[in-house]
């Protein structure tokens, strides 16, 4: 078993939809990055959180660390939304684990 | 991205040649990766650099080398390329951001061993 799970693994919205992906780990953390990447592009950072909640326009990430799991949610969803985006984590050190990654594609 | 760069951006080589890969970066970051990306694995590590001089191996490491002379630049070479090193290598760089590790990541390197 991954350390880090994602699901869904891949996911076809309609635009202006609510999107959620969500991210479990099995592990200590010391905190969760939500990273994106398009077909043939680079990866970008999207969050890094250790606690709570953050929100950088129509994306929002929550994380509860009793529970081991984040959630990265897309609001009014549009089709240069399509990317993967990647969950990672942190435990001790600056090492990252990833998940593999959910393919989100959004329609017009 | 900006900061960090790679080169080549595509590389085609034969099987038992050497390949180098550059990562160079401007930011003055201690911490620097090299992944590789295959479907159905997700970015796998494969060597980290933690100063110049400093490396250490990741969950992927055989089969290549690494080292970091300068600050700015980390070089990944595969002694002896096989068709399994076919893959898009990505470099990162790390540096501590209020108690944690904030990231940045290059572009990306498609490599293909024929």
């Amino acid at each position: 078993k991954n350390e880090v799970e994602q699901s869904p693994q891949n996911l076809t919205a309609q635009e202006g939809e609510f999107i959620t992906i969500n991210c479990s780990y099995s592990v200590g953390i010391s905190a969760l990055h939500w990273l994106q990447q398009h077909p043939g592009g680079g990866i970008v950072s999207l969050f890094m959180l250790s606690s709570g909640k953050k929100k950088h326009g129509r994306l929002i990430a929550t994380i509860n660390i009793q529970e081991k799991h984040s959630s990265l949610h897309i609001t009014a969803s549009h089709p240069r939304d399509s990317a993967v985006y990647i969950c990672a984590v942190s435990a001790s050190g600056s090492r990252l684990t990833f998940g593999e990654g959910t393919q989100l594609t959004v329609n017009p | 991205d900006a900061g960090i760069t790679q080169s080549p951006r595509h590389k085609v080589t034969e099987t038992g040649t050497p390949v180098t890969l550059r990562c160079h970066q401007t930011e003055n970051h201690r911490y620097m990766y090299w992944y590789r990306q295959d479907p159905g694995h997700g970015l796998r590590l494969i060597h980290y650099s933690y100063g110049v001089k400093d490396t250490d191996k990741g969950e992927v490491s055989d089969g290549y080398s690494v080292s970091r002379s300068k600050t700015e630049d980390f070089l990944l070479t595969l002694e002896s390329a096989t068709s399994s090193q076919t893959s898009v290598y990505f470099c990162a760089i790390g540096e501590a951001a209020g108690g944690n590790y904030g990231y940045t990541f290059g572009s990306g390197t498609r490599l293909t061993v024929v």
